[in-house]
Formats: C-alpha cells, sequence, structure tokens
C-alpha cells in the first residue's frame, strides 16, 4: 500500500506548466532520494526522473524534479498532448527492514 | 541496450504457485552494481513492489512484509534470468506483473522494465 500521496488528477492546455507533489514520511522521502516515473496507458512504468532531480538521457528538460523535507515535486513546463500519462513518485522506505514505495499516481489531462 | 523479456503464466489456480521468470541481455544478472527486482499493478493497490535479488560478493534478497511468508526471488546464471515464485496465490493477487533493473546509472530508480505480465487469479 502506497504511503506517497500524490493528488489524483492534474491538467492544463499545451504550453502551460503543471506541477505534481508527492507527500511523504521521515522514513522515505525525508531520508532517500526521490524517483519518478511516467506510464502511458498500456505501457510499463519509464523512469523519468531519478536522484531527486536528474534527468536521463532522452528525457525533455521541460521535465523537472525537487525535493524538499519530506515533498517531492514533478514540474512540466510547456505541456504537450504526448505528456498525457500516469505519473508516480517513488522512494525507498528505511521502515519495516526497507522496502521500496510508489506514490498513488497522478493523472495528468492535456486539455 | 539492456532488455529484461519477461515469461510465464497469465493464468493460475487459487492456492497455487505463481512463477515468472525474467530474461536479461545486456546486462549480467551477477552485475556488481544493479539490483533485479519484482513489481506488480492492479487498480486496488496500485504499483507495488515486491522484492529484488543482488549480487554483492555474494547473493541478497529482500522481500516486501506483505509477501514474505509466500515469495522467493531466485536469481539463475547459467540463463543470464531471474525468477519470481508467489506462493498460495489469492484473487488480490490478480496484477500485473512487472521485472525491473535497478541502478545502472541511475541511482536506485528502476531504469529497465520487462513489458508486463498479466496474471489473473482464478479457478
Amino acid at each position: 500500500q502506497s504511503v506517497l500521496t500524490q493528488p489524483p488528477s492534474a491538467s492544463g492546455t499545451p504550453g502551460q506548466r503543471v506541477t505534481i507533489s508527492c507527500s511523504g514520511s521521515s522514513s522515505n522521502i525525508g531520508s532517500n532520494t526521490v524517483n519518478w516515473y511516467q506510464q502511458l496507458p498500456g505501457t510499463a512504468p519509464k523512469f523519468l526522473i531519478y536522484n531527486n532531480n536528474q534527468r536521463p538521457s532522452g528525457v525533455p528538460d521541460r521535465f523537472s524534479g525537487s525535493k524538499s523535507g519530506t515533498s517531492a515535486s514533478l514540474a512540466i513546463s510547456g505541456l504537450q498532448s504526448e505528456d498525457e500519462a500516469d505519473y508516480y513518485c517513488a522512494a525507498w522506505d528505511d521502515s519495516l527492514n526497507g522496502f521500496y514505495v510508489f506514490g498513488t499516481g497522478t493523472k495528468v489531462t492535456v486539455l | 541496450q539492456v532488455q529484461l523479456q519477461q515469461s510465464g503464466p497469465g493464468l493460475v489456480k487459487p492456492s497455487q504457485t505463481l512463477s515468472l521468470t525474467c530474461a536479461i541481455s545486456g546486462d549480467s544478472v551477477s552485475s556488481n552494481s544493479a539490483a533485479w527486482n519484482w513489481i506488480r499493478q492492479s487498480p486496488a493497490r496500485g504499483l507495488e513492489w515486491l522484492g529484488r535479488t543482488y549480487y554483492r560478493s555474494k547473493w541478497y534478497n529482500d522481500y516486501a512484509v506483505s509477501v514474505k511468508s509466500r515469495i522467493t526471488i531466485n536469481p539463475d546464471t547459467s540463463k543470464n534470468q531471474f525468477s519470481l515464485q508467489l506462493n498460495s496465490v489469492t484473487p488480490e493477487d490478480t496484477a500485473v506483473y512487472y521485472c525491473a533493473r535497478e541502478g545502472g546509472t541511475a541511482g536506485d530508480a528502476f531504469d529497465i522494465w520487462g513489458q508486463g505480465t498479466m496474471v489473473t487469479v482464478s479457478s
């Protein structure tokens, strides 16, 4: 069960900036790095951001991540139609002998 | 490039064992910098990490508390693959199952994913 809380939905028009929040606790976001994944319909998740704010090769620079305390956020600037997808934050949690936890997910809709 | 190819049945009867395999190409299951994970996704439980196996001079396994009594993840160095076994399944174990690589150049992120296997638990 997810212990990282995200808003269920977010939306914007093409070109706008959308921000997704991810709220955790001291045992996960507060003490470990945050990763973000994008999941298009019917496909496996794809990693988007790692180590809080690093973009892997091939990910457009309109995607950016940040972390502060026990929360993190993903920003999509210059929203494009192909950004319509589900987005998940994730981090290791140091409780219960350690486990990897995903956020509840946010569906981004491009209006 | 690194690829993960999953195989295994899509239908399992209640109380039986779910078995899936993830074949690795372009990397080694014995890599000292990667870990090999199983994750599942269902509408009820979202994305749920199940466990991992990794090699750091010896083999290690970590499992989620929710399935710890029922799960085994094993590496197979001769075939460069790893497997998932989940015992005593119930309909609640119905989900899409993914294998994924952790590490490489992406910190502790899962940078490579398998294609996913929809597993239904039903008689």
